[in-house]
């Protein structure tokens, strides 16, 4: 299995622009997730999916952002406009089965930094 | 208001010796914990968990406690090895959150000297 898979590894952008990252999940998982990593703030959920309807998109900053996820193999995160602040690494995760805690699979995330 | 915290930003320690890391939580509905680690350039992985109804769960040289009524958590790395150098992950969640909402902390840089 070639695990959580995400692009583009690196965006350089200008404020302002259009962000899309992308995820393919590992095949069979049914919840999918974005965090986002900065150093102030640590790990933090933007959205979560599961069986492709987003469940809980309480921790997305603003409306600037965005996620959908059109079908089980793949998600989207776009920042609309860009902001310098919005420079983070941004991590996609799946994972299988109900209950609490139930271990998350990475992806080697896309370091995004908006100039 | 940060639920889960990792207050040692940084931990060195010389290889075989032990590595302990801790974590505090605030949310005493917080009933899994688990420690991720993650590499430079690499997404967070799965290291090891603990249930609240257990104090101790160990894998090999790896090993949590879980205190639950100072709500604290610790990591024990015996013995440290230069490949342990990564940074360590604290994270919770409670059963009655819809599914897998892990509060995670800022992490802690472990470097394992040789």
């Amino acid at each position: 299995d070639a695990g959580v898979i995400q692009s583009p590894r690196h965006e350089v952008t200008e404020m302002g622009q259009e962000v899309t990252l992308r995820c393919k999940p590992i095949s069979g998982h049914d919840y999918l997730f974005w965090y986002r990593q900065t150093m102030m703030r640590g790990l933090e959920l933007l959205i979560y999916f599961n069986n492709n309807v987003p469940i809980d998109d309480s921790g997305m900053p603003e409306d600037r952002f965005s996620a959908k996820m059109p079908n089980a193999s793949f998600s989207t995160l776009k920042i609309q406009p860009s902001e310098p602040r919005d420079s983070a690494v941004y991590f996609c995760a799946s994972s299988f089965g109900q209950g609490a805690g139930e271990k998350l699979f990475f992806g080697s995330g896309t370091q995004l930094s908006v100039l | 208001d940060q639920q889960v915290k990792q207050n040692s930003p940084s931990l060195s320690v010389q290889e075989g010796r032990i590595s302990i890391l801790n974590c505090d939580y605030t949310n005493s509905m917080f009933d899994y914990f688990l420690w991720y680690k993650k590499y430079p350039a690499e997404g967070p992985t799965f290291l090891i968990s603990i249930s609240s109804i257990k104090d101790k769960n160990e894998d090999g040289r790896f090993t949590v406690f879980l205190n639950k009524s100072a709500k604290h958590l610790s990591l024990h790395i015996v013995p440290s090895q230069p490949g342990d150098s990564a940074v360590y992950f604290c994270a919770a969640s409670a059963a009655r959150s819809s599914a897998r909402q892990l509060t995670f902390g800022s992490g802690t840089q472990l470097t394992v000297l040789p």
